[in-house]
């Protein structure tokens, strides 16, 4: 099974509402970075946190880190109908830390 | 260049065909990757290079798949008498690799495979 598994898979939402994304992960990390794709296409890497952190903010993003319970989230405040994507989390682990596992992914729609 | 390149971006084959994806990561990442992604699903882990070898080859699906890299730069993923569940997105990635880990990863907009 993967290393990281987001939930819910799929998530839909009002535009102006807070979009909010789990992450559950099984071995020690390193880092875990969350990325948005659009498309089906590139996925495009939206805030990194290391294992040492236990929030980060970037913009109308906030994720936390809670490494007792190998877990993150991501919250996506006041969310926009272009915020619709799919939002991964991945892990990194291995010996430069770069190696990255992803999760299946959160599928988020939001209506305008 | 300025963002990491992928060709070609659609590829239809027959099955029992060899294809070649070719990925050209940004100028000075000595980090590559390759992910597959299958329709609605999450990325596959395939093959990591750091500069042009390969440490970790785990997850290459089968024997039918290979991957190289020449001149720390340009790589090529082939997958030789591709099958129908070869079809998928195939992802690369480069990242600069220095001696602190958590470098962001760089992701291409994929080569999109489909066997019929």
């Amino acid at each position: 099974s993967q290393q990281g598994e987001e939930d819910p898979q799929a998530l839909s939402i009002q535009e102006g509402e807070n979009a909010t994304m789990n992450c559950s992960y099984k071995t020690s990390i390193n880092n875990l970075q969350w990325y948005r794709q659009n498309s089906g296409r590139g996925l495009v890497h939206l805030i990194l946190i290391r294992s040492n952190e236990r929030e980060k903010h970037s913009g109308r993003l906030r994720v936390t880190l809670d490494t007792s319970k190998k877990s993150s989230s991501l919250l996506i405040t006041a969310s926009r109908a272009a915020d619709t994507a799919s939002y991964f989390c991945a892990t990194g682990v291995g010996n430069a830390g770069n190696m990255l596992t992803f999760g299946g992914g959160t599928r988020l729609m939001v209506k305008p | 260049g300025a963002g990491v390149s992928q060709s070609p971006s659609n590829k239809v084959t027959e099955k029992g065909k060899d294809v070649e994806l070719r990925c050209d990561p940004i100028s000075g990442h000595t980090a590559l990757y390759w992910y597959r992604q299958s329709l609605g699903q999450g990325l596959e882990f395939l093959i990591y290079f750091q500069g042009n070898s390969a440490p970790d080859k785990s997850g290459l699906p089968s024997d039918r798949f290979s991957a190289e890299r020449t001149g720390g730069s340009v790589s090529t993923l082939t997958i030789q008498r591709t099958q129908q569940e070869d079809s998928a997105v195939y992802l690369c990635a480069s990242s600069l690799v220095g001696g602190s880990s958590g470098n962001t990863i760089y992701f291409g907009e994929g080569s999109w495979l489909t066997v019929v």
